[in-house]
């Protein structure tokens, strides 16, 4: 079975700081992992996936997340925050085989951006 | 191109009654998939279809719950005997297939049982 742990439910950040969002995983077979954003009022919408490639990976609007099998580790991160990143952030595996459709998602970080 | 889209966008209702959740996917897509999710959490997987079979429906969490998929496309998800429990956003998502693609999101249906 998979799980995912994302740890803060809230990360408050000034404008132009560093983000960091964390997540862990757990899963028997070799995971695929993905970060979702969800913005008030929207549907989620993938930022970045890996799937056993590069383990740095890098996503859209300036995130990238790195993935670390030792640590069972996959965090966010954005070297300069902005406005425009305030939104919900979830972290998901899939299991791969017969069932890597279906993703198993954390429970989600709120990030807020101060000006 | 439009994107996922879920009908109706809030539903109300009482418990014990019936309630339909329709899923249009993204054109061409042959994967579908519906998930739940509560106030405060994740979204829980409910159940995926390739073309009209459900290729996993573990995630269903009782028979009152069913979904259906007739000719590949639009989907349905459909609660009997609906429980306040039932209460959460329901979403919707396509994908080009099951082959570790981008999954696109719907709005989500806000049910909310009485």
């Amino acid at each position: 079975a998979q799980s995912v742990t994302q740890l803060g439910s809230h990360v408050s950040v000034s404008e132009g700081a560093l983000v960091l969002l964390r997540c862990n995983y757990s899963s028997s077979v070799p995971p695929y992992l993905f970060w979702y954003v969800q913005y008030p009022n929207q549907g989620l919408q993938l930022l970045l996936k890996y799937t056993s490639a590069a383990t740095l990976v890098k996503g859209i609007n300036g995130f990238e997340a790195e993935f670390k099998k030792s640590e069972t580790s996959f965090h966010l991160t954005k070297p300069s925050a902005h406005m425009s990143d305030a939104a919900e952030y979830f972290c998901a595996v899939s299991a791969g085989g017969t069932s890597y459709g279906k993703l198993t998602f954390g429970q989600g970080t709120i990030l807020t951006v101060h000006p | 191109g439009a994107g996922v889209s879920q009908t109706p966008s809030n539903k109300v209702t009482e418990k014990g009654k019936y309630v339909e959740l329709r899923c249009d996917p993204i054109s061409g897509h042959t994967a579908l998939y519906w998930y739940r999710q509560s106030l405060g959490q994740g979204p829980e997987f409910l159940i995926y279809f390739q073309g009209t079979g459900a290729a996993d429906d573990s995630g269903l969490p009782n028979d009152r719950f069913f979904a259906v998929r007739p000719e590949g496309s639009v989907s349905t998800l459909k609660i009997q005997r609906t429980e306040r429990g039932d209460s959460a956003v329901y979403l919707c998502a396509s994908s080009v297939n099951t082959d570790y693609n981008e999954q696109f999101f719907g709005p989500g249906t806000r049910l909310t049982v009485l």
